[in-house]
């Protein structure tokens, strides 16, 4: 199975600061990354698919990149409604796997 | 509007069975790949299983094959998953979610139902 590590796995800025998010995989997953946030109480929601794009309504500011087995998810300033979780996905295949997750606290 | 409603969840015995539905609505549910994702009181994401648009694949993960089945009712537009020999550590908030791109393979989840809790215990 493909194991996915994030780090960290707590995160504190301030509102504005940039976050930079990682992602490993244990195996190359080509651009099969996907990022979801999740506040508490609440389904995931996609943010960023195949590496890169950005889902539909989701805010400019959240971008992805990397390829391979390195991966990150980039908030470039971040907002009050950021402060969630946020979870890696591999879709390489049928059967996925999750990181960790990264908690984004008040600084 | 694109929606996905899971159902069936509640307080089991360990040992017992219970089978949680997803009922879709708003798309073309036979053209999507649908999987089921569970979280752990205060634990992150763990995908549990999945089935292709046309039932004709399934996959589980380590910790429930053997015990979870997962169907589909594409006459009925739901997604079912059959849980049993139910045990304390599958105690977890089960989710329902829907791959993004029709007849994919492997794909982002974009859709995601609310959520139906299961506690086993006795």
């Amino acid at each position: 199975d493909i194991q996915m590590t994030q780090s960290p796995s707590t995160l504190s800025a301030s509102v504005g600061d940039r976050v930079t998010i990682t992602c490993r995989a244990s195996q190359s997953i080509g651009r099969w990354l996907a990022w979801y946030q999740q506040k508490p109480g609440k389904a995931p929601k996609l943010l960023i698919y195949k590496a890169s794009s950005l889902e539909s309504g989701v805010p400019s500011r959240f971008s992805g990149s990397g390829s391979g087995t390195e991966f990150t998810l980039t908030i470039s300033s971040l907002q009050p409604d950021d402060f969630a979780t946020y979870y890696c996905q591999q879709c390489n295949t049928y059967w996925v796997t999750f990181g960790g997750g990264t908690k984004v606290e008040i600084k | 509007q694109v929606q996905l409603v899971e159902s069936g969840g509640g307080v089991v015995q360990p040992g017992r069975s219970l089978r949680l539905s997803c009922a879709a609505s708003g798309f073309t549910f036979s053209s999507y790949s649908m999987h089921w994702v569970r979280q752990a009181p205060g634990k992150g994401l763990e995908w549990v299983a999945v089935i292709s648009y046309d039932g004709s694949n399934k996959f589980y993960a380590d910790s429930v094959k053997g015990r979870f089945t997962i169907s589909r009712d594409n006459s009925k537009n739901t997604l079912y998953l059959q849980m049993d020999s139910l045990r304390a550590e599958d105690t977890a908030v089960y989710y329902c979610a829907r791959v993004t791109a029709q007849r994919a393979v492997a794909d982002a989840f974009d859709i995601w139902g609310q959520g139906t809790v299961v506690t086993v215990s006795s």
